[in-house]
């Protein structure tokens, strides 16, 4: 089992420019979530996923879309992204133990 | 306004120097509060969920514990590989919406 998996690892962006990060898991779980972490300022919930085909909003949402296109699948697109939005970005599902399982990580910044 | 909140910031340990971490929280309600474990340019691993005052939870040298308004990970005899930043998160029972504190980044010299 690969858990959970995110692409890519690293990415630049300039100012206005768009882009989607992926995330998938391998676990059979139902919920999955988006988290940004800043320096001094732990994980933040950006979207989260119940089960396939819903989304809410978590702690900061602006400047962000996401899609559960599966079970496995839940991706985070930025339509226009800003120097605000650097930060490492890490994907996260969860067990029926409550146990929370993260991937590697995105590190973005942008420019 | 903080809803969960870890002390010290940083902590800088010997090798053998036991020691603990605190978590408080400042929120009714709580559903469970979680330990994890985070190494330089990884993602958080899961250590330990705790559910009710008086809970504790054990695994090698690490113990959580867990009162009606705080957490503390004990660290018993440290070794250099227990260098991480510790988190800890709460789950409010808002459908599982995890709120994590900003960490304490620990250290063990040998």
């Amino acid at each position: 089992n690969a858990g959970v998996t995110q692409t890519p690892k690293f990415q630049v962006l300039k100012t206005g420019q768009s882009m989607t990060l992926q995330c998938a898991q391998d676990m059979n779980h139902n919920s999955m979530y988006w988290y940004r972490q800043d320096p001094g300022m732990g994980l933040r919930l950006i979207y989260y996923s119940a089960s396939e085909g819903t989304t809410d909003k978590g702690e900061v949402p602006n400047g962000y879309n996401v899609s559960r296109l599966n079970k496995r699948e839940f991706s985070l697109r930025l339509e226009s992204a800003a120097p605000s939005q650097t930060s490492v970005y890490f994907c996260a599902s969860i067990a029926d133990s409550y146990e929370q399982y993260f991937g590697p990580g995105t590190r973005l910044t942008v420019t | 306004e903080d809803q969960v909140t870890q002390s010290p910031e940083a902590l800088r340990l010997q090798e053998g120097e036991s020691s603990s971490l605190n978590c408080s929280y400042t929120v009714s309600g709580l559903r469970g509060l979680f330990w994890y474990r985070q190494d330089p340019g990884k993602g958080p691993e899961f250590l330990f969920t705790l559910y009710s005052a008086g809970e504790e939870k054990e695994k090698e040298r690490l113990k959580a514990t867990l009162t009606k308004k705080e957490s503390f990970l004990h660290i018993t005899a440290p070794k250099p590989e227990d260098s991480a930043t510790y988190l800890c998160a709460v789950d409010l029972g808002n459908f599982n919406k995890f709120y994590f504190g900003s960490g304490t980044k620990l250290n063990v010299k040998p």
